[in-house]
């Protein structure tokens, strides 16, 4: 079946522009997570969503960022005014999160680079 | 506060041979383990898991054993394949919660021919 997938796969953007990031979970999944992955670094969590709800916002590194969810499906991930150091790999994953211990299954990401 | 470590950024292991990467953790409320794999320009591929009531889960030729008195867990791969060559991930979460995932830096495991 279809996986997670994101888009753009590469966004390239002049600091100060807003840009959107889009993921379409796995079909029946109703968590969604957002991660990023800067340079040399592991993953970082940015937000959770149960649903179209977001429990969890507490990864998100200012407020430039904020993500919603429509439809129990598809996320939109939006930075604004984007800033050199927003220059990461964007991660979605999904999980059908029926009972603890789902597993989290991943996109291909975005490289976005700011320039 | 990196509360997943993984201590070796890279490993470099003979085919057919066992790799062994480990992985620490520091939060006690993690109950819940995974493992990675990740490739360039690809998103992470889930491997295998373990849960805080087991020390032991075997899923062909990897096996990852987990120690909680130590907050300590590693991922064995035998016979190790020119294919396992990747990136491998540790996560840990606190089930009950979110679940969200908090990710190690990541090992670097090239097999030799």
């Amino acid at each position: 079946g279809a996986g997670v997938s994101q888009s753009p796969s590469n966004k390239v953007t002049e600091k100060g522009k807003d840009v959107e990031l889009r993921c379409d979970p796995i079909s029946g999944h109703t968590a969604l997570y957002w991660y990023r992955q800067s340079l040399g670094q592991g993953l970082e969590f940015l937000i959770y969503f149960q649903g179209n709800s977001a429990p969890d916002k507490s990864g998100l590194p200012s407020d430039r960022f904020s993500a919603e969810r429509t439809g129990g499906s598809v996320s939109t991930l939006t930075i604004q005014r984007t800033q050199q150091e927003d220059s990461a790999v964007y991660l979605c994953a999904s999980s059908p999160q029926i009972r603890g211990g789902d597993t989290q299954y991943f996109g291909p990401g975005t490289r976005l680079t700011v320039l | 506060d990196q509360q997943v470590k993984q201590n070796s950024p890279s490993l470099s292991v003979q085919e057919g041979r066992i790799s062994i990467l480990n992985c620490d953790y520091t939060n006690s409320m993690f109950d819940y383990f995974l493992w990675y794999k990740k490739y360039p320009a690809e998103g992470p591929t889930f491997l295998i898991s373990i849960s805080s009531i087991k020390d032991k889960n075997e899923d062909g030729r990897f096996t990852v054993f987990l120690n909680k008195s130590a907050k300590h867990l590693s991922l064995h791969i035998v016979p190790s394949q020119p294919g396992d060559s990747a990136v491998y991930f540790c996560a840990a979460s606190a089930r009950g919660g979110n679940e969200k995932l908090t990710f190690g830096t990541g090992t670097r495991l090239t097999i030799i021919p």
